[in-house]
């Protein structure tokens, strides 16, 4: 089983709402990744959390917070967006060793700030 | 730098046609070549993973290929379905953190 689901599925904010996104996994994966996606964009790396510890952060503003309750979860918390984070949100994970880095990614949060 | 180049960025064919897509990469040490394929407001998913030059892997109209320079994803007869971007990334060095293409936007006629 080589799948990631993430909820929801569609989301519409506005500028002062607060908003999650959940991404899991069980493949027991312990590396796990956050993409932001434009329009006929590639991914664009925000974080990347590897054995539950965040070990890189893309200079991404304060108004995404990533949380990794766990090796299966992954949170990302909206706050104060903009119009201009109106994207595709991916979750994706791998292992990190050689040989293992196959990416697998799940369906992706449309969000709409409003 | 690690540098991976698509090419075309967008390719029409009519249904029946075959060709190709590239992906070329300049980095050092490969630790693997990946490549997927997105359908529009979806999650990309997962086609191949080529480690070392030689290599070729199938599934059903698509093959992929690997040399030091570069990787092919072959479209043998597409078909409408065939349709998406299809995007390659590299995994290099150090870093198990692959680098993305810019995709290569495949539309097939029927």
């Amino acid at each position: 089983d080589t799948e990631v689901t993430q909820t929801p599925k569609h989301l519409v904010m506005g500028m002062t709402n607060k908003k999650s996104l959940k991404c899991e996994q069980h493949m027991g994966h312990r590396a796990m990744y956050w993409y932001k996606q434009k329009a006929k964009k590639p991914p664009e790396l925000m974080f990347v959390y590897s054995y539950e510890k965040l070990s890189i952060n893309e200079s991404v503003p304060s108004r995404f917070s990533p949380e990794c309750p766990n090796s299966s979860l992954l949170n990302l918390h909206l706050h104060a967006l903009q119009p201009e984070d109106s994207a595709l949100y991916l979750c994706a994970s791998s292992q990190e060793g050689r040989g293992q880095e196959t990416q697998y990614f799940g369906p992706g949060t449309r969000l709409l700030v409003l | 730098e690690d540098q991976v180049t698509q090419s075309p960025e967008a390719l029409r064919l009519q249904e029946g046609e075959s060709s190709s897509l590239n992906c070329s990469y300049t980095v050092s040490g490969l630790r693997g070549l990946f490549w997927y394929r997105q359908d529009p407001g979806k999650g990309p998913e997962f086609l191949f993973t080529l480690y070392s030059a030689g290599e070729e892997k199938e599934k059903e109209r698509l093959k992929a290929t690997l040399t030091k320079k570069e990787s092919f994803l072959h479209i043998t007869a597409p078909k409408p379905e065939d349709s998406a971007t299809y995007l390659c990334a590299v995994a290099a060095g150090g870093s198990y953190i692959p680098t993305f293409g810019r995709g290569t936007s495949l539309i097939v006629h029927p």
